[in-house]
Protein backbone atom coordinates (compact mmCIF):
# COMPACT_ATOMS: atom_id res chain seq x y z
CA UNK A 1 0.00 0.00 0.00
CA UNK A 2 1.02 3.53 -0.08
CA UNK A 3 1.50 4.26 3.54
CA UNK A 4 1.25 1.72 6.70
CA UNK A 5 -1.84 0.95 7.55
CA UNK A 6 -3.23 -0.16 11.28
CA UNK A 7 -6.38 -1.70 12.36
CA UNK A 8 -8.38 -0.62 13.91
CA UNK A 9 -8.27 2.41 14.53
CA UNK A 10 -9.98 2.58 17.69
CA UNK A 11 -10.43 -0.27 20.35
CA UNK A 12 -12.76 -0.32 23.24
CA UNK A 13 -12.20 -3.78 25.38
CA UNK A 14 -13.05 -5.08 29.24
CA UNK A 15 -10.49 -5.46 31.42
CA UNK A 16 -8.89 -8.91 31.39
CA UNK A 17 -9.75 -9.65 27.54
CA UNK A 18 -7.28 -10.41 25.03
CA UNK A 19 -6.87 -7.51 21.89
CA UNK A 20 -5.04 -8.14 18.69
CA UNK A 21 -3.49 -4.85 16.67
CA UNK A 22 -2.70 -5.28 13.33
CA UNK A 23 0.31 -3.50 10.86
CA UNK A 24 0.31 -3.64 7.15
CA UNK A 25 3.77 -2.02 6.70
CA UNK A 26 4.52 -0.13 3.41
CA UNK A 27 5.46 -2.84 0.58
CA UNK A 28 8.86 -3.65 0.45
CA UNK A 29 10.16 -2.13 3.84
CA UNK A 30 11.88 -4.90 5.63
CA UNK A 31 11.94 -3.30 8.78
CA UNK A 32 8.75 -3.34 11.04
CA UNK A 33 8.55 -0.92 14.83
CA UNK A 34 5.82 -0.89 17.21
CA UNK A 35 5.58 1.75 19.92
CA UNK A 36 3.04 2.72 22.13
CA UNK A 37 2.48 6.35 23.08
CA UNK A 38 0.79 7.43 26.37
CA UNK A 39 0.04 10.63 28.54
CA UNK A 40 2.21 11.23 30.13
CA UNK A 41 4.47 8.74 28.82
CA UNK A 42 5.48 9.96 25.32
CA UNK A 43 6.50 7.44 22.63
CA UNK A 44 8.06 4.45 23.95
CA UNK A 45 9.42 1.29 21.61
CA UNK A 46 7.85 -1.96 22.08
CA UNK A 47 9.61 -4.32 19.74
CA UNK A 48 11.35 -4.28 16.18
CA UNK A 49 11.23 -6.68 13.59
CA UNK A 50 14.12 -7.31 10.42
CA UNK A 51 11.93 -9.42 8.62
CA UNK A 52 9.92 -12.44 10.17
CA UNK A 53 12.69 -12.54 13.05
CA UNK A 54 12.43 -9.63 15.92
CA UNK A 55 15.86 -8.91 17.18
CA UNK A 56 14.76 -6.24 19.73
CA UNK A 57 11.69 -7.30 22.03
CA UNK A 58 13.46 -5.39 24.98
CA UNK A 59 10.25 -2.38 25.12
CA UNK A 60 7.65 -5.23 25.57
CA UNK A 61 6.57 -4.31 29.15
CA UNK A 62 5.32 -7.46 30.30
CA UNK A 63 4.55 -11.15 29.32
CA UNK A 64 1.37 -10.39 28.47
CA UNK A 65 2.67 -8.74 25.37
CA UNK A 66 4.02 -10.43 22.34
CA UNK A 67 3.87 -9.85 18.46
CA UNK A 68 4.45 -11.89 15.38
CA UNK A 69 5.07 -10.80 11.46
CA UNK A 70 4.94 -13.55 8.76
CA UNK A 71 5.81 -13.41 5.05
CA UNK A 72 7.84 -10.20 5.81
CA UNK A 73 4.93 -8.26 5.61
CA UNK A 74 1.76 -7.98 8.02
CA UNK A 75 2.76 -8.01 12.20
CA UNK A 76 0.18 -8.52 14.90
CA UNK A 77 0.76 -6.73 18.40
CA UNK A 78 -1.42 -9.21 21.09
CA UNK A 79 -2.24 -8.03 24.52
CA UNK A 80 -3.11 -10.76 26.85
CA UNK A 81 -5.45 -9.84 29.81
CA UNK A 82 -5.13 -6.39 29.55
CA UNK A 83 -5.36 -4.05 32.34
CA UNK A 84 -6.42 0.12 32.57
CA UNK A 85 -2.53 0.74 32.22
CA UNK A 86 -2.37 -0.85 28.43
CA UNK A 87 -4.58 2.18 27.41
CA UNK A 88 -2.61 3.51 24.81
CA UNK A 89 -1.94 4.67 21.04
CA UNK A 90 -0.08 1.73 19.59
CA UNK A 91 1.91 2.98 16.42
CA UNK A 92 3.53 0.77 13.98
CA UNK A 93 6.30 1.94 11.74
CA UNK A 94 8.07 0.47 8.76
CA UNK A 95 11.07 1.18 7.29
CA UNK A 96 13.80 0.39 4.27
CA UNK A 97 18.14 0.93 4.24
CA UNK A 98 18.43 4.04 1.94
CA UNK A 99 21.32 5.28 1.35
CA UNK A 100 22.78 4.32 5.25
CA UNK A 101 19.42 5.77 5.93
CA UNK A 102 16.29 3.94 7.92
CA UNK A 103 13.79 6.79 7.74
CA UNK A 104 10.43 5.18 9.51
CA UNK A 105 6.99 5.48 8.49
CA UNK A 106 4.47 5.76 10.87
CA UNK A 107 0.81 4.31 10.83
CA UNK A 108 -2.15 6.79 12.07
CA UNK A 109 -2.10 4.58 15.18
CA UNK A 110 -4.91 1.70 17.21
CA UNK A 111 -6.06 3.61 19.79
CA UNK A 112 -6.71 1.14 22.73
CA UNK A 113 -9.03 2.04 25.74
CA UNK A 114 -9.16 -0.40 28.20
CA UNK A 115 -12.34 -0.65 30.75
CA UNK B 1 19.94 5.33 29.44
CA UNK B 2 19.79 7.95 26.53
CA UNK B 3 17.14 10.39 26.77
CA UNK B 4 16.29 13.66 24.63
CA UNK B 5 15.09 16.72 26.40
CA UNK B 6 13.08 18.74 24.16
CA UNK B 7 12.27 22.15 24.85
CA UNK B 8 9.93 24.39 25.05
CA UNK B 9 7.30 21.75 26.29
CA UNK B 10 4.99 23.87 24.20
CA UNK B 11 4.39 27.23 22.77
CA UNK B 12 2.14 29.87 21.66
CA UNK B 13 2.96 31.92 18.39
CA UNK B 14 1.49 34.23 16.40
CA UNK B 15 1.12 33.66 12.95
CA UNK B 16 4.19 35.30 11.08
CA UNK B 17 6.30 34.78 13.75
CA UNK B 18 9.56 32.48 13.76
CA UNK B 19 10.40 30.18 16.27
CA UNK B 20 12.66 27.56 17.57
CA UNK B 21 12.25 23.87 19.33
CA UNK B 22 15.47 22.86 20.36
CA UNK B 23 16.55 18.77 20.73
CA UNK B 24 19.31 17.59 23.39
CA UNK B 25 20.95 14.25 23.88
CA UNK B 26 23.02 13.05 26.68
CA UNK B 27 24.85 10.86 24.06
CA UNK B 28 26.16 11.06 20.56
CA UNK B 29 23.49 10.26 18.38
CA UNK B 30 23.70 8.21 14.57
CA UNK B 31 20.54 10.05 13.48
CA UNK B 32 18.24 12.69 14.33
CA UNK B 33 14.45 12.28 12.71
CA UNK B 34 12.35 15.38 13.19
CA UNK B 35 8.57 14.59 13.15
CA UNK B 36 5.17 16.25 13.04
CA UNK B 37 1.69 14.83 14.98
CA UNK B 38 -1.69 16.27 14.77
CA UNK B 39 -3.85 14.90 17.29
CA UNK B 40 -5.27 11.43 16.10
CA UNK B 41 -3.00 11.30 13.23
CA UNK B 42 0.56 9.03 13.35
CA UNK B 43 3.81 11.06 12.82
CA UNK B 44 4.54 12.74 9.47
CA UNK B 45 8.75 12.43 8.86
CA UNK B 46 9.76 15.91 8.76
CA UNK B 47 13.88 15.20 8.35
CA UNK B 48 16.73 13.67 8.87
CA UNK B 49 19.94 14.35 10.00
CA UNK B 50 23.60 12.53 10.13
CA UNK B 51 26.24 14.23 9.81
CA UNK B 52 27.95 17.03 12.44
CA UNK B 53 27.04 20.69 11.20
CA UNK B 54 24.69 19.45 8.65
CA UNK B 55 21.52 21.48 8.10
CA UNK B 56 17.98 20.79 5.85
CA UNK B 57 15.27 23.04 4.55
CA UNK B 58 12.05 22.01 3.95
CA UNK B 59 9.76 24.99 2.76
CA UNK B 60 9.89 27.13 5.86
CA UNK B 61 11.16 24.48 8.24
CA UNK B 62 15.18 24.56 8.73
CA UNK B 63 16.54 21.79 11.15
CA UNK B 64 20.38 21.66 12.30
CA UNK B 65 22.35 19.39 14.01
CA UNK B 66 25.35 20.46 15.80
CA UNK B 67 28.62 19.25 15.26
CA UNK B 68 29.01 16.97 18.25
CA UNK B 69 25.29 15.15 17.08
CA UNK B 70 24.24 15.87 20.56
CA UNK B 71 21.87 18.60 19.88
CA UNK B 72 19.31 19.87 16.89
CA UNK B 73 17.09 22.62 16.69
CA UNK B 74 13.92 22.74 14.49
CA UNK B 75 13.39 26.61 12.82
CA UNK B 76 10.00 27.67 11.44
CA UNK B 77 10.16 30.87 9.49
CA UNK B 78 6.79 33.22 9.35
CA UNK B 79 4.92 30.62 11.00
CA UNK B 80 1.31 29.86 9.70
CA UNK B 81 -1.74 27.63 11.03
CA UNK B 82 -0.95 24.92 9.18
CA UNK B 83 2.75 24.54 11.38
CA UNK B 84 0.24 23.82 14.43
CA UNK B 85 1.00 20.04 15.83
CA UNK B 86 3.45 18.41 18.47
CA UNK B 87 6.92 18.35 16.88
CA UNK B 88 8.65 14.79 18.24
CA UNK B 89 12.71 14.49 17.89
CA UNK B 90 13.30 10.94 17.75
CA UNK B 91 17.04 9.54 17.42
CA UNK B 92 18.82 6.25 17.05
CA UNK B 93 21.31 6.01 19.78
CA UNK B 94 22.72 2.32 17.82
CA UNK B 95 23.47 1.54 15.01
CA UNK B 96 20.94 2.88 12.17
CA UNK B 97 18.03 0.94 11.48
CA UNK B 98 17.27 -0.19 15.50
CA UNK B 99 13.99 1.73 17.45
CA UNK B 100 14.07 5.36 18.00
CA UNK B 101 13.82 7.20 21.27
CA UNK B 102 11.77 10.09 21.10
CA UNK B 103 11.67 13.24 23.38
CA UNK B 104 8.50 14.18 25.12
CA UNK B 105 7.69 16.69 21.89
CA UNK B 106 6.62 20.11 22.02
CA UNK B 107 3.33 21.49 21.21
CA UNK B 108 3.04 24.35 18.93
CA UNK B 109 -0.06 26.56 18.63
CA UNK B 110 0.01 29.64 16.18
CA UNK B 111 -2.73 32.30 16.42
CA UNK B 112 -4.14 33.69 13.90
Amino acid sequence: GAGVSQSPSNKVTEKGKDVELRCDPISGHTALYWYRQSLGQGLEFLIYFQGNSAPDKSGLPSDRFSAERTGGSVSTLTIQRTQQEDSAVYLCASSIPTSGSYIQYFGAGTRLSVL
Amino acid sequence: SQELEQSPQSLIVQEGKNLTINCTSSKTLYGLYWYKQKYGEGLIFLMMLQKGGEEKSHEKITAKLDEKKQQSSLHITASQPSHAGIYLCGATPRQAGTALIFGKGTTLSVSS
